[in-house]
């Protein structure tokens, strides 16, 4: 059974940063595409970034470059997702999601999410 | 960036009824559009990918349709289970983008 399994979520001070990590079993990692998806409070979908099964590729939404940094660890199955200088428009629910039948752009599991909250 | 747009964003049906959810993209994108179902405090699953396949284990009272900019997801006979919001979503071109959700409530 796929499961992605996120943590790191929490409450931070503008300008602050936090780490997030999801840890994925059931399939091959190293096969797939990662993606951080996010969603606002009673809000819709934004997708944020993904990575390439080698970690050689990553994009990212323009209004998180140079501030947010996807990485992954293939021997341990696992993604992160580094968020600094954290802004309140940044506070969401993060989902990490996998990359459906080894593409990068459509996402067939995702994770139960981490809450971001960014707040003074 | 490619908008997508849904309509209606919310409506109200009865369990039984044949229902019609459209989403439209501001430019052409093939068939690069998939529908996910979410559903209150949950994680979305994929229901249909490449605007008319079902993803796997999906009931086939769901199905897609439409090319270019016109799509339509389609639930041939509601189920309870069936009332939650539903997204569109272009994975034709970075960013991927998604429609704002159709919320889908119990007449």
């Amino acid at each position: 059974e796929v499961q992605l399994v996120e943590s790191g979520g929490g409450l931070v001070q503008p300008g602050g940063s936090l780490r997030l990590s999801c840890e994925a079993s059931g399939f091959t990692f190293i096969r797939y595409w990662m993606t951080w998806v996010r969603q606002a409070p009673g809000k819709g979908l934004e997708w944020v970034a993904n990575i390439k099964q080698d970690g050689s590729e990553k994009y990212y939404v323009d209004s998180v470059k140079g501030r947010f940094l996807i990485s992954r660890d293939n021997a341990k199955n696992s993604l992160y997702l580094q968020m600094n200088s954290l802004r309140a428009e940044d506070t969401a629910v993060y989902y990490c999601a996998r990359g459906a039948y080894g593409g990068k752009w459509d996402f067939d599991y995702w994770g139960q999410g981490a809450l971001v909250t960014v707040s003074s | 960036d490619i908008r997508m747009t849904q309509s209606p964003s919310s409506l109200s049906a009865s369990v039984g009824d044949r229902l019609t959810i459209t989403c439209r993209a501001s430019q052409s994108i093939a068939t690069y559009l998939n529908w996910y179902q979410q559903k209150p405090g949950k994680a979305p699953k994929l229901l249909i990918y490449g605007a008319a396949s079902l993803q796997s284990g999906v009931p086939s009272r769901f199905s897609g349709s439409g090319s270019g900019t016109d799509f339509t997801l389609i639930i041939s006979s509601l189920q309870p289970e069936d009332f939650a919001t539903y997204y569109c979503q272009q994975s034709f071109s970075a960013p991927v983008t998604f429609g704002q959700g159709t919320k889908l409530e119990i007449k």
